[in-house]
């Protein structure tokens, strides 16, 4: 079974803390993404990754950045936690970037910001 | 704009059947996926489909019609276990990217 892991399912922090979100996948996968889950609303693409030190720009980057130095991991970084940044961020990963590939996904990782 | 509209929440009965539709307004097509997502859990994969017509795997069946940008998501003998939201993405545009509906939270009732 592909397997995602986030490494944080719950974080509390405050406002203007650096807050790191991992992420590893354990299947060769090519492309990684970030998302944010809040109610109401469809999942937001916040970056994705095509390979290894790429990263591409998705719908709502401001205030994120990543970071990918290895095929397996994709890190999403809040320089500076706001509380608007309050939110389930969920990992996925697939296999080629061919528009038709099934995202695997992590379990979520629940963040409030104080 | 891009717009996937799901209704928000459906209700039904054990050993039931239920239907989740989904439409979409987007500025290209390449593909539709249905997701299951329990509450507190990843969104797992349930169904892709390209072409018009009625896909089925097992107790679920999914349904594609492109001229009308309409799909379903058709879940028969409903378990108890089939409570979760269920989530409609379509892939649209030049760019391959993923556009996400809000979900259907589905409560499945004894």
């Amino acid at each position: 079974d592909v397997k995602v892991t986030q490494s944080s399912r719950y974080l509390v922090k405050r406002t203007g803390e650096k807050v790191f979100l991992e992420c590893v996948q354990d299947m060769d996968h090519e492309n990684m993404f970030w998302y944010r889950q809040d109610p109401g609303l469809g999942l937001r693409l916040i970056y994705f990754s095509y390979d290894v030190k790429m990263k591409e720009k998705g719908d709502i980057p401001e205030g994120y950045s990543v970071s990918r130095e290895k095929k397996e991991r994709f890190s999403l970084i809040l320089e500076s936690a706001s509380t608007n940044q309050t939110s389930m961020y969920l990992c996925a990963s697939s296999g080629s970037f061919s528009g038709a590939n099934v995202l695997t996904f992590g379990a979520g990782s629940r963040l409030t910001v104080l | 704009g891009q717009n996937i509209d799901q209704p928000t929440e459906m209700t039904a009965t054990e050993g039931a059947i239920v239907q989740i539709n989904c439409t979409y307004q987007t500025s290209g097509f390449n593909g539709l996926f249905w997701y299951q997502q329990h509450a507190g859990e990843a969104p797992t994969f349930l169904s892709y489909n390209v072409l018009d017509g009625l896909e089925e795997k097992g107790r679920f069946s999914s349904f594609l019609s492109r001229s009308k940008g309409y799909s379903y998501l058709l879940l028969k003998e409903l378990q108890m276990k089939d409570s979760a939201s269920y989530l409609c993405a379509v892939i649209g545009g030049s760019n391959y990217q993923l556009i996400w509906g809000a979900g259907t939270k589905l409560i499945i009732k004894p």
